[in-house]
Protein backbone atom coordinates (compact mmCIF):
# COMPACT_ATOMS: atom_id res chain seq x y z
CA UNK A 1 0.00 0.00 0.00
CA UNK A 2 1.37 3.14 -1.01
CA UNK A 3 1.69 5.83 2.31
CA UNK A 4 1.21 9.16 1.60
CA UNK A 5 2.61 11.88 3.96
CA UNK A 6 1.65 15.87 4.08
CA UNK A 7 3.12 18.40 5.51
CA UNK A 8 3.00 20.29 7.94
CA UNK A 9 -0.26 18.91 9.89
CA UNK A 10 -1.11 22.50 10.43
CA UNK A 11 0.13 25.83 8.79
CA UNK A 12 -0.72 29.00 9.82
CA UNK A 13 -0.90 32.08 7.12
CA UNK A 14 -2.02 35.42 6.56
CA UNK A 15 -4.49 36.50 4.05
CA UNK A 16 -2.90 37.94 1.23
CA UNK A 17 -0.02 35.82 1.52
CA UNK A 18 0.99 31.98 -0.19
CA UNK A 19 0.85 29.19 1.24
CA UNK A 20 2.48 25.99 -0.01
CA UNK A 21 1.68 22.53 1.43
CA UNK A 22 3.54 19.31 0.43
CA UNK A 23 2.98 15.39 0.01
CA UNK A 24 5.18 12.53 -0.09
CA UNK A 25 4.37 9.55 -1.86
CA UNK A 26 6.17 6.37 -0.38
CA UNK A 27 6.71 4.98 -3.67
CA UNK A 28 6.03 6.54 -7.56
CA UNK A 29 2.33 7.79 -8.11
CA UNK A 30 3.70 9.06 -11.90
CA UNK A 31 1.31 12.12 -12.33
CA UNK A 32 -1.97 10.17 -10.48
CA UNK A 33 -2.28 12.70 -8.01
CA UNK A 34 -5.00 15.05 -6.98
CA UNK A 35 -5.99 17.69 -4.20
CA UNK A 36 -9.15 17.92 -2.28
CA UNK A 37 -10.23 20.42 -0.19
CA UNK A 38 -12.81 20.57 2.86
CA UNK A 39 -14.41 22.96 5.05
CA UNK A 40 -16.18 22.16 8.28
CA UNK A 41 -19.57 19.93 7.91
CA UNK A 42 -18.62 19.75 4.02
CA UNK A 43 -17.76 17.33 1.49
CA UNK A 44 -14.59 17.24 0.17
CA UNK A 45 -13.98 19.51 -3.17
CA UNK A 46 -11.59 17.91 -6.00
CA UNK A 47 -9.17 21.47 -6.80
CA UNK A 48 -6.45 19.80 -8.68
CA UNK A 49 -5.78 16.06 -10.53
CA UNK A 50 -3.04 14.88 -12.75
CA UNK A 51 -0.54 16.57 -10.07
CA UNK A 52 -1.11 19.79 -11.93
CA UNK A 53 -4.39 20.46 -13.78
CA UNK A 54 -7.06 22.54 -12.09
CA UNK A 55 -10.65 21.09 -11.73
CA UNK A 56 -13.10 22.96 -13.57
CA UNK A 57 -14.23 26.53 -11.37
CA UNK A 58 -11.51 26.74 -9.49
CA UNK A 59 -9.30 29.66 -9.21
CA UNK A 60 -5.99 29.80 -10.85
CA UNK A 61 -4.69 31.36 -7.29
CA UNK A 62 -4.75 27.41 -6.74
CA UNK A 63 -1.46 25.31 -8.82
CA UNK A 64 -0.07 21.97 -8.04
CA UNK A 65 2.88 20.73 -9.40
CA UNK A 66 5.37 17.73 -8.51
CA UNK A 67 5.55 14.05 -10.45
CA UNK A 68 7.08 10.72 -9.09
CA UNK A 69 6.88 10.89 -4.90
CA UNK A 70 6.93 14.70 -4.06
CA UNK A 71 3.82 17.04 -4.75
CA UNK A 72 3.04 20.71 -3.60
CA UNK A 73 0.17 22.78 -3.76
CA UNK A 74 0.51 26.39 -3.49
CA UNK A 75 -1.72 28.58 -3.03
CA UNK A 76 -1.04 32.03 -4.50
CA UNK A 77 -2.87 34.87 -2.35
CA UNK A 78 -4.64 33.45 0.16
CA UNK A 79 -8.82 34.48 0.72
CA UNK A 80 -10.85 34.12 3.76
CA UNK A 81 -12.74 31.01 2.12
CA UNK A 82 -9.67 29.41 1.50
CA UNK A 83 -8.90 28.54 5.16
CA UNK A 84 -9.36 24.95 5.48
CA UNK A 85 -8.28 21.45 5.45
CA UNK A 86 -6.71 19.95 2.17
CA UNK A 87 -5.94 16.32 1.67
CA UNK A 88 -3.80 14.67 -1.16
CA UNK A 89 -4.90 11.72 -3.06
CA UNK A 90 -2.75 8.73 -5.34
CA UNK A 91 -5.03 7.13 -8.13
CA UNK A 92 -2.04 5.26 -9.75
CA UNK A 93 -2.07 2.24 -6.94
CA UNK A 94 -5.57 0.99 -7.48
CA UNK A 95 -7.78 0.08 -6.07
CA UNK A 96 -6.05 1.40 -3.16
CA UNK A 97 -6.65 5.25 -3.11
CA UNK A 98 -4.88 6.19 -0.68
CA UNK A 99 -5.40 10.40 0.87
CA UNK A 100 -3.20 11.85 3.11
CA UNK A 101 -4.04 12.83 6.42
CA UNK A 102 -4.43 16.22 5.71
CA UNK A 103 -3.01 19.65 6.14
CA UNK A 104 -5.03 22.24 8.11
CA UNK A 105 -4.60 25.72 6.63
CA UNK A 106 -5.51 28.47 9.06
CA UNK A 107 -6.09 32.20 9.48
CA UNK A 108 -2.15 33.72 11.53
CA UNK B 1 -26.14 20.86 -12.18
CA UNK B 2 -24.23 17.60 -10.74
CA UNK B 3 -25.45 16.06 -7.49
CA UNK B 4 -25.23 13.42 -5.06
CA UNK B 5 -27.13 12.41 -2.25
CA UNK B 6 -26.61 9.56 -0.03
CA UNK B 7 -29.02 8.60 2.49
CA UNK B 8 -29.94 5.55 4.97
CA UNK B 9 -27.47 6.20 7.58
CA UNK B 10 -28.37 5.98 11.13
CA UNK B 11 -27.61 4.32 14.55
CA UNK B 12 -26.80 0.68 14.59
CA UNK B 13 -25.75 -1.63 17.42
CA UNK B 14 -22.86 -3.51 16.71
CA UNK B 15 -23.22 -6.65 14.58
CA UNK B 16 -25.85 -4.72 13.05
CA UNK B 17 -26.38 -3.91 9.45
CA UNK B 18 -27.28 -0.40 7.02
CA UNK B 19 -27.23 -0.38 3.67
CA UNK B 20 -26.37 3.13 2.20
CA UNK B 21 -27.87 4.73 -0.96
CA UNK B 22 -26.65 7.59 -3.10
CA UNK B 23 -28.77 9.51 -5.79
CA UNK B 24 -26.95 10.49 -8.98
CA UNK B 25 -28.36 13.25 -11.17
CA UNK B 26 -26.73 15.62 -13.72
CA UNK B 27 -24.07 13.85 -14.95
CA UNK B 28 -24.01 9.81 -17.07
CA UNK B 29 -23.65 8.45 -14.06
CA UNK B 30 -22.90 4.69 -16.11
CA UNK B 31 -20.29 6.48 -17.44
CA UNK B 32 -18.62 6.72 -14.09
CA UNK B 33 -16.33 4.99 -11.21
CA UNK B 34 -18.20 4.96 -8.07
CA UNK B 35 -16.66 5.00 -4.73
CA UNK B 36 -17.15 4.83 -1.12
CA UNK B 37 -15.09 7.50 1.18
CA UNK B 38 -15.60 7.54 5.07
CA UNK B 39 -14.41 10.11 7.34
CA UNK B 40 -14.30 8.97 11.31
CA UNK B 41 -15.25 12.19 13.39
CA UNK B 42 -12.18 14.42 13.35
CA UNK B 43 -10.38 12.26 10.91
CA UNK B 44 -9.20 11.90 7.51
CA UNK B 45 -10.52 10.46 4.56
CA UNK B 46 -10.26 6.79 3.79
CA UNK B 47 -11.24 5.08 0.63
CA UNK B 48 -13.47 2.33 1.30
CA UNK B 49 -14.60 0.66 -2.01
CA UNK B 50 -15.08 1.19 -5.81
CA UNK B 51 -17.41 -0.50 -8.67
CA UNK B 52 -16.64 0.11 -12.29
CA UNK B 53 -18.96 1.85 -14.44
CA UNK B 54 -21.03 -1.76 -15.71
CA UNK B 55 -20.81 -2.87 -12.36
CA UNK B 56 -18.86 -6.05 -13.51
CA UNK B 57 -15.98 -5.04 -10.68
CA UNK B 58 -15.96 -4.54 -7.45
CA UNK B 59 -12.85 -3.58 -4.82
CA UNK B 60 -12.56 -3.08 -0.89
CA UNK B 61 -10.60 -1.84 1.63
CA UNK B 62 -9.41 -4.50 3.91
CA UNK B 63 -11.01 -3.19 6.92
CA UNK B 64 -13.95 -3.81 5.07
CA UNK B 65 -13.93 -6.96 2.83
CA UNK B 66 -16.23 -9.78 3.47
CA UNK B 67 -17.90 -7.09 5.52
CA UNK B 68 -19.62 -4.39 2.93
CA UNK B 69 -20.98 -5.04 -0.21
CA UNK B 70 -21.01 -2.29 -2.97
CA UNK B 71 -23.37 -2.42 -6.05
CA UNK B 72 -25.47 -0.15 -8.17
CA UNK B 73 -27.91 0.28 -10.47
CA UNK B 74 -27.87 2.37 -13.34
CA UNK B 75 -31.22 2.44 -14.66
CA UNK B 76 -32.02 4.35 -11.57
CA UNK B 77 -28.67 6.06 -11.34
CA UNK B 78 -28.10 4.91 -7.72
CA UNK B 79 -25.11 3.28 -6.16
CA UNK B 80 -25.64 1.33 -2.63
CA UNK B 81 -23.45 0.13 0.04
CA UNK B 82 -24.56 -3.13 1.98
CA UNK B 83 -22.54 -3.15 5.33
CA UNK B 84 -22.75 -6.10 7.77
CA UNK B 85 -21.12 -6.95 10.99
CA UNK B 86 -20.57 -3.07 12.13
CA UNK B 87 -18.23 -2.57 14.25
CA UNK B 88 -17.87 0.40 16.39
CA UNK B 89 -14.82 1.47 14.32
CA UNK B 90 -16.98 1.75 11.29
CA UNK B 91 -18.60 4.66 12.71
CA UNK B 92 -18.01 7.97 10.36
CA UNK B 93 -19.71 10.10 7.81
CA UNK B 94 -20.11 8.07 4.47
CA UNK B 95 -19.13 9.97 1.13
CA UNK B 96 -20.03 8.73 -2.40
CA UNK B 97 -17.90 10.32 -5.25
CA UNK B 98 -17.48 9.51 -8.93
CA UNK B 99 -14.41 9.79 -11.08
CA UNK B 100 -13.86 9.15 -15.10
CA UNK B 101 -12.37 5.66 -14.84
CA UNK B 102 -9.92 3.46 -13.26
CA UNK B 103 -7.11 5.66 -13.13
CA UNK B 104 -8.97 9.03 -12.09
CA UNK B 105 -9.65 11.63 -9.53
CA UNK B 106 -13.17 11.49 -7.51
CA UNK B 107 -14.34 14.60 -9.72
CA UNK B 108 -18.14 14.44 -7.70
CA UNK B 109 -18.67 14.08 -4.34
CA UNK B 110 -22.22 13.96 -2.15
CA UNK B 111 -22.83 15.74 1.15
CA UNK B 112 -22.44 12.27 3.32
CA UNK B 113 -24.52 10.52 5.30
CA UNK B 114 -23.09 9.66 9.30
CA UNK B 115 -23.39 6.02 10.12
CA UNK B 116 -22.94 5.49 13.67
CA UNK B 117 -22.34 2.01 15.67
CA UNK B 118 -22.97 1.96 19.31
CA UNK B 119 -25.37 0.07 21.66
Amino acid sequence: EIVMTQSPATLSVSPGERATLSCRASQSVSSNLAWYQQKPGQAPRLLIYGASTRATGIPARFSGSGSGTEFTLTISSLQSEDFAVYYCQQYNNWPLYTFGQGTKLEIK
Amino acid sequence: EVQLVESGGGLVQPGGSLRLSCAASGFTFSSYWMHWVRQAPGKGLVWVSRINSDGSSTSYADSVKGRFTISRDNAKNTLYLQMNSLRAEDTAVYYCAGGIGIVASFDYWGQGTLVTVSS
